[in-house]
Order: structure tokens, then sequence, then C-alpha cells
């Protein structure tokens, strides 16, 4: 098992370009989760989905969207990159109330 | 003032040495998580706990549910312990969807 992979590990973008990131697990979980991580602040929560075809707004969720059309695939879209969503991403799963399994982290650079 | 609140920040040890970090959070949940972050690293999780102890290896957690207050405690730390600690707790209700509020995090950093 991979558990929850991360694609890609690092990116550069300009303002205004667009990227997908995407999450792919192998635990049949139901529930997914897109987090960002800043320096000084915890973790946060973007969007999440609690199975195929359902996603949500989490905490912050102004300039991303979500679509999870496979059980397995989670992807996060940024369609005009701003400088403040420079961060870490991760992306986590959950077989329901269980403990979330994380991804390695996709470090993201808006120039 | 954030729903999850961690202290230490920052805390430094030598090897050998007990280690507490204490959490403390503000709404009523259904489960509390410990977890840990290597620098550079991912995440994993340590511990899952609704009420009393759990123990893992030389790494303990507690939660006082009445108190709202949870610790993590490292016995006999070694500088492989060095990473950031962060305590995470889910909401109760239906609609929680084990979505989860993080802490800050402490920084934990041990000398040989």
């Amino acid at each position: 098992n991979a558990g929850v992979t991360q694609t890609p590990k690092f990116r550069v973008l300009k303002t205004g370009q667009s990227m997908t990131l995407l999450c792919a697990q192998d635990m049949n979980h139901e529930y997914m989760y897109w987090y960002r991580q800043d320096p000084g602040m915890g973790l946060r929560l973007i969007h999440y989905s609690v199975g195929e075809g359902t996603t949500a707004k989490g905490e912050v969720p102004d300039g991303y969207n979500v679509s999870r059309l496979k059980k397995q695939n989670f992807l996060l879209g940024l369609e005009s990159a701003a400088p403040s969503q420079t961060s870490v991403y991760f992306c986590a799963s959950t077989a329901r109330e269980n403990i979330q399994y994380f991804g390695a982290g996709t470090r993201l650079s808006v120039l | 003032k954030n729903e999850v609140e961690q202290s230490p920040q920052n805390l430094t040890a030598q090897e050998g040495e007990f280690i507490t970090i204490n959490c403390s959070y503000s709404v009523g949940i259904s489960a509390l998580h410990w977890l840990q972050q290597h620098p550079g690293g991912g995440i994993v999780s340590l511990f899952m706990l609704s009420s009393g102890k759990k123990k893992h290896g030389r790494l303990i957690a507690t939660i006082n549910i009445q108190e709202k207050h949870s610790s993590l405690h490292i016995t006999a730390s070694h500088p492989r312990d060095s990473a950031v600690y962060i305590c995470a707790v889910r909401g109760k209700g239906g609609t929680s969807y084990g979505k989860l509020t993080f802490g800050q995090g402490t920084i934990l950093t041990v000398h040989p």
C-alpha cells in the first residue's frame, strides 16, 4: 500500500497561473481533506469530501476549487494563483471517524 | 483566542530527559489527536484518544475531558524525537465528518 500520495512535491508558479494538485489514496477511505500549512499557524482546512462526487468548503476555501470524481482521488485546483497561496499543502484521508493519514506535502511558491 | 492552544511553543531538552507537551481546547470534542511532523517531512498520527491514557513505546498521551486538557509525554527522550508535535481536536456531532482543528504545534529539539 502506498497510503496517500501527493503530486507534485514542489512547484513554482507565477501570479495568475493555474495548477492542479493531485491526491490519491489506496485505502478505500471515504473522507478526504486538503489543508494548507503556513509558518506560525496551524494546519487549516481548505476543502473536504465525504464521498465520491461530494465536496464541501473548509475554513479557508477562497481561491481554490476541488473535485472528487473518483473515490481514491481528490484534486485541488488554483485557477489564478496569488502570492498569498504560497504554502505547503497537505492532503489527508480517513475511514470516517478514525485517524487521518497524510500525504508527504506539496511545497508551492507563487511569485 | 484559538480553539486549540499548545504549550510550550518551543522546547529544548537534553537526551534522556522526560518531556511534556500540553494541549488545551475550548470546544466540546469527540476525540483528540496527537501528530508528529519531522523537519521537511510528512505528518504522522501518533494517538487518537477520547478518554484516559494511551501508551506507545516511549510516548504516553493523556486526556482530561472535564478540564479540556491533554498532555503528550516522551520518556527517555532521544535526538530522533526532534520534531513538531501537533495537537488536533475533532468536534462533536454527525456533521463533523472527521474534521480536525489544529493547534499551532510545539517544536521539540533534543540535544545529544
